[in-house]
């Protein structure tokens, strides 16, 4: 069975301040990692994605993520925030050979960008 | 990207009413679209996967007379919120999974049961 534990409903940091939203995952197989970002009233948009792969992955809007295995995490970076990173972000995971099939999410995580 | 359209957007309907979320894959085909349940600041539940050219299948907990979905083509599936209550409504999301692997959402549809 797989579960994503995100640390922090919320999160808030200044305008271009690094971002930080961290990620653990619990698998039992090889996952597939993934984080969303959603904007109030509207449905998720991938911004990257583990595929077993490089460990570290860059994503859209200048995201990137770092697969631990030795941790169990992949937390969500960005060195400088912009006021439109404002959103939830979600983590989730799926088992690797189920490709993004079933994918279980964590709890989400509300970044607020102060000016 | 691919485009996957949920419709509609918002809906508000009466206690008893039954209701109908579309969602398309508008530029691929999708034998596997998914249903997912959003409450307020909570996160994504998966309600259950929807197969072109059969049964649904429905996770532990999900009423599947209440929940009716429906795969009729390899661009569309609908889920049917029948005898809607206030408890129902919600932030309803499809995703429809491109070559295996990749899965696109639709913007969502929130019900809102009078």
């Amino acid at each position: 069975a797989q579960s994503v534990t995100q640390l922090g409903s919320h999160v808030s940091v200044s305008e271009g301040a690094l971002v930080l939203l961290r990620c653990n995952y619990s698998s039992s197989v090889p996952p597939y990692l993934f984080w969303y970002v959603q904007y109030p009233n509207q449905g998720l948009q991938l911004l990257l994605k583990y595929t077993s792969a490089a460990t570290l992955v860059k994503g859209i809007n200048g995201f990137e993520a770092e697969f631990k295995k030795s941790e169990t995490s992949f937390h969500l970076t960005k060195p400088s925030a912009h006021m439109s990173d404002a959103a939830e972000y979600f983590c989730a995971v799926s088992p690797l050979f189920q490709g993004a099939q079933k994918l279980v999410f964590g709890q989400g995580t509300r970044l607020t960008i102060n000016p | 990207g691919a485009v996957v359209s949920q419709h509609p957007s918002r809906v508000i309907c009466k206690s008893g009413t039954s209701v109908k979320i579309e969602c398309r894959s508008l530029d691929f085909q999708a034998t596997t679209m998914f249903w997912y349940r959003q409450f307020p600041k909570q996160s994504l539940m998966l309600m259950a996967t929807s197969n072109e050219g059969s049964k649904a299948t429905y996770e532990q907990g999900v009423e599947k007379d209440k929940f009716l979905i429906n795969h009729a083509s390899l661009t569309l599936s609908t889920l049917t919120v029948t005898s809607a209550h206030p408890e129902d409504s919600s932030f309803y999301i499809c995703s429809a999974l491109r070559g295996g692997t990749e899965a696109f959402f639709g913007q969502g549809t929130r019900l809102t049961v009078v």
